[in-house]
């Protein structure tokens, strides 16, 4: 069956240092994978979306990229702020229109002083 | 800027009522979603629909689950006789392609 593991429930790091976040994928073929952050007891956020043929896609201090051979994305958020603080949720979009997003579990990410 | 709403926040109902959530998704949208996330779970997919008809439905989306697009501006899930395991946090979502989407703030349903 279909497997989507994010690294550590929690991750803290201190202000202004990169957080790294690990998305791991098995016996799937997503031909997207997309970036969303959670705030608490809120809905998901688009962040990042990425396709399958690329391999790494930036938005302002927001790095993904994508190693399809791996199955693998890395989420990567330079100069990290306490605002950064929220829970950050891998997705797996197959081709396809209207197709369904199968989330990790996500990884809380704490951004201290 | 455009945002999707959700009606009610939160919703409390007893086992075996019918419930309906309701949805405003982003006006120019075609594609629209309903998920759910059990407290402390990973959010899970229910449905999807697009063109006036359901493209895709999970295993959780039984006979016991509809949704309605009524009014071409209103997105509605339905739940027929509540169950306890029911109990969560519903988000509608939509997308303009179908791939990037936008999440409301969440209706919280608590069946007791």
């Amino acid at each position: 069956s279909q497997k989507i593991e994010q690294n550590s429930e929690a991750l803290n790091i201190q202000e202004g240092k990169t957080a790294t976040l690990t998305c791991n994928y098995t016996n799937y073929s997503p031909a997207y994978l997309q970036w969303y952050r959670q705030d608490p007891g809120r809905g998901p956020v688009f962040l990042l979306l990425i396709r399958e043929n690329e391999k790494e896609k930036r938005k302002e201090r927001l790095k993904v990229t994508f190693d399809t051979t791996l199955k693998q994305s890395l989420f990567h958020i330079t100069a990290s702020q306490p605002a950064d603080s929220a829970t950050y949720l891998c997705a797996l979009d197959k081709a396809g229109t209207a197709s369904k997003l199968t989330f990790g579990t996500g990884t809380r990410l704490q951004v201290t002083l | 800027e455009p945002e999707v709403t959700q009606t009610p926040s939160h919703q409390v109902t007893q086992m075996g009522q019918e419930v309906i959530l309701r949805c405003v998704p982003i006006s120019n949208h075609l594609y629209f979603y309903w998920y759910r996330q059990i407290l402390g779970q990973k959010v899970e997919f229910l449905v999807s629909f697009y063109n006036n008809e359901i493209s895709e439905k999970s295993e959780i989306f039984d006979d016991q689950f509809s949704v309605e697009r009524p009014d071409g501006s209103n997105f509605t899930l339905k739940i027929r006789s509540t169950k306890l395991e029911d109990s969560a946090m519903y988000f509608c979502a939509s997308s303009v392609q179908g791939h990037e989407q936008y999440f409301g703030p969440g209706t919280r349903l608590t069946v007791t």
